[in-house]
């Protein structure tokens, strides 16, 4: 399995600022993903993240509101920027492995915006 | 389009009582099938996943699920109910295509009843 840690775990945010969420993997990894997980609600996919390409976002996410960075094969971040209360939400970070191919998910970002 | 849907999302049983949640998908491809589990204040594990052969698919935690295309249902079942299954379930299809992105369904919260 793949170990997948996250930072921060939790935060509480002033409205209008950015923060930025680290996924880190222990071990080298070709597709990262960033999910959404809103009060009460199911898993949403933001955006899937590969190293030395421009993420590919889903429909109702955009770059200038979550820019994500992988600069290496080991390491992604989501920034959530101008935040508003309707951004709190746990933001989980996960990983694919090829053979077998699975999806190792991390603990999650919990957010809470003021 | 592919999605996904758990009836219920809210199941009660008593400690040693059959457990069953049910997922319902839709798919235009062959579908991949999941079921994670999210335990409080931590990320998604796998349980158990369908993705060619045999259609009855065991997991971990004594969990298993069948897959039955004529009825696009994947539900979750286990004989005997214990305390520490309590947590969320989460149903998910993919279509293992290059992405392997995954749609996730809105997620059922089991309790267990002494």
């Amino acid at each position: 399995s793949a170990v997948i840690s996250q930072k921060p775990s939790r935060d509480i945010c002033q409205r209008g600022t950015s923060l930025t969420i680290q996924c880190q993997v222990d071990s080298q990894v070709t597709m990262m993903f960033w999910y959404r997980q809103q009060p009460g609600q199911s898993l949403t996919l933001i955006a899937t993240a590969n190293q030395g390409s421009e993420a590919t976002y889903e429909s109702g996410f955009v770059i200038d509101k979550f820019p994500i960075s992988r600069p290496n094969l080991t390491f992604s971040t989501l920034t959530v920027s101008n935040m508003s209360p309707e951004d709190s939400s746990i933001y989980l970070c996960s990983v694919e492995r090829q053979v077998p191919r699975e999806l190792f998910f991390g603990e999650g970002s919990r957010l809470t915006v003021l | 389009a592919q999605s996904v849907t758990q009836l219920g999302s809210h199941v009660s049983v008593s400690e040693g009582a059959l457990v069953l949640l049910r997922c319902n998908y839709s798919s235009s491809v062959p579908p991949y099938l999941f079921w994670y589990v999210q335990y409080p204040n931590q990320g998604l594990q796998l349980l158990l996943k369908y993705t060619t052969g045999a259609t009855l698919v065991k997991g971990i935690n004594g969990f298993e699920a069948e897959f039955k295309k004529s009825e696009t249902s994947f539900h979750l079942t286990k004989p005997s109910a214990h305390m520490s299954d309590a947590a969320e379930y989460f149903c998910a299809v993919s279509d293992g295509g290059a992405t392997n992105k995954l749609i996730f369904g809105t997620g059922t919260l089991l309790a267990v009843q002494p």
